[in-house]
């Protein structure tokens, strides 16, 4: 079967770095998403890693291992407006389509 | 941002009931996708399509069927809805949905109340 398995909430405070865990199961793998969701709104595209290794974009990054089924996003100098629901993606070879995780609730505090 | 719009926005409705959702595009994306999300659900996939008259299941289509008759439009439709069936459901669109880079936009979300 396919699982991905994140915290459900996670809290921090503005201006501090915090870490999205992500693990997964999956018949086949070729990448791992993020996707940010604001409350009421709709999910969009953050990263993605297909290779280990990290990819930085911006504030963001992400990482991957492969090796290990898990990957983490990095939130640096966390704003009051990345309080929002996280989630990671895993798209199985196998199928194609899109398995999300079940997400995670950022809240930062002033 | 991508040119995706569902209708309606919000419906109650009651049990038994049939019910179509309405996605539209106006990206020429070839891909497109039901979900539904719902409080520690995350987002689970219900049926996609892969091109006009194209569609396949997803991990919970029991109680949905679809159709794409154009490449801008993709209905969802609940023949007897029931009250399992509350949730959010977005539609989401790709260019391509089976390689590697493939990203997906979502549409606005339509939020369905089944009494």
């Amino acid at each position: 079967g396919q699982s991905l398995e994140q915290p459900s909430e996670v809290t921090a405070v503005e201006g501090a770095i915090v870490q999205i865990n992500c693990t997964y199961q999956t018949s086949g793998f070729y990448g791992l998403s993020w996707y940010q969701q604001h409350d009421g709104g709709a999910p969009t595209f953050l990263s993605y890693n297909a290779l280990d290794g990290l990819e930085e974009t911006g504030r963001f990054s992400s990482f991957l291992s492969r090796s290990d089924s898990y990957g983490y996003l990095l939130l640096q100098e966390l704003q009051m407006k990345d309080s929002a629901s996280y989630f990671c993606a895993v798209r199985s070879s196998n199928t194609g389509k899109l398995i999300f995780g079940q997400g995670t609730t950022l809240q930062v505090k002033p | 941002d991508a040119g995706i719009t569902q209708s309606p926005r919000h419906k109650v409705t009651e049990t038994g009931t049939p019910v179509t959702l309405r996605c539209h595009q106006t990206e020429n994306h070839r891909y497109m996708y039901w979900y539904r999300q719902d409080p520690g659900h995350g987002l689970r996939l219900i049926h996609y399509s892969y091109g006009v008259k194209d569609t396949d299941k997803g991990e919970v289509s029991d109680g949905y069927s679809v159709s794409r008759s154009k490449t801008e439009d993709f209905l969802l439709t609940l023949e007897s809805a029931t009250s399992s069936q509350t949730s959010v459901y977005f539609c989401a669109i790709s260019e391509s949905g089976l390689t590697s880079t493939d990203t997906q936009y979502f549409g606005p979300g339509t939020r369905l109340t089944v009494l």
